[in-house]
């Protein structure tokens, strides 16, 4: 298995919703990372976790919380947010620090 | 700030053409890893080719090839024998040796045409 899933593929959200995010791979892959993509612009990093311990925050809103319940699974939970924060989530994985491979993403709208 | 940048937002090319993207970086390291990263249309992020920077042989990926310039930090991307499949975003990026945050480019949009 060489792939990194996510769902949902799509979500759309009130700006009073609670939702989640998922990701899984299955690569035996120790680091974890979720990404925030804009239209037409590169990936920003959000969040990494090593060996299922948070190990980078780039400063992201507490709207945003992320959870590794385990070194499959990486979750965003979304509480509160805001139309600006409708993007595409993507989810990474990598063994060691020098490759990523990334999941097909989840589309986010938030009304 | 340690940049990468791609100074071509959008390129075209005829199928089975070749074509050239290009990308410089900025960095004070001496180890790093340079990627490059096609985005269809379906969005998933698809590693096309990597490049330690260790290593003067350019990195080859069947119809893809780089032209890594360390001295010039410059590391391009070339395309063979284009096809309507390599219609993407490319983005370049840059990694530390031991770090965990990958610098992307802003991308460039490629269309392949019939």
């Amino acid at each position: 298995d060489t792939e990194v899933t996510q769902t949902p593929k799509h979500l759309v959200m009130g700006m009073t919703n609670k939702k989640s995010l998922k990701c899984e791979q299955h690569m035996g892959h120790r680091a974890m990372y979720w990404y925030k993509q804009k239209a037409k612009k590169p990936p920003e990093l959000m969040f990494v976790y090593s060996y299922e311990k948070l190990s980078i925050n780039e400063s992201v809103p507490s709207r945003f919380s992320p959870e590794c319940p385990n070194s499959s699974l990486l979750n965003l939970h979304l509480h509160a947010l805001q139309p600006e924060d409708s993007a595409l989530y993507l989810c990474a994985s990598g063994k060691g620090a020098n490759v990523l491979t990334f999941g097909a993403g989840s589309r986010l709208t938030v009304l | 700030a340690q940049t990468v940048t791609q100074s071509q937002p959008e390129m075209s090319v005829q199928e089975a053409e070749t074509v050239t993207l290009s990308c410089t970086y900025d960095t004070s390291e001496n180890n790093y890893y340079l990627f490059w990263y096609k985005q269809p249309p379906s969005r998933q992020m698809i590693l096309v080719i990597r490049q330690e920077a260790y290593k003067q042989q350019n990195a080859t990926e069947n119809r893809f090839s780089v032209n890594f310039q360390k001295a010039a930090k410059s590391f391009s991307l070339k395309i063979s024998d284009s096809q309507l499949g390599d219609t993407a975003m490319y983005f370049c990026a840059r990694l530390r040796y031991s770090g965990s945050r990958l610098t992307f480019g802003e991308g460039t949009q490629l269309t392949v045409n019939p």
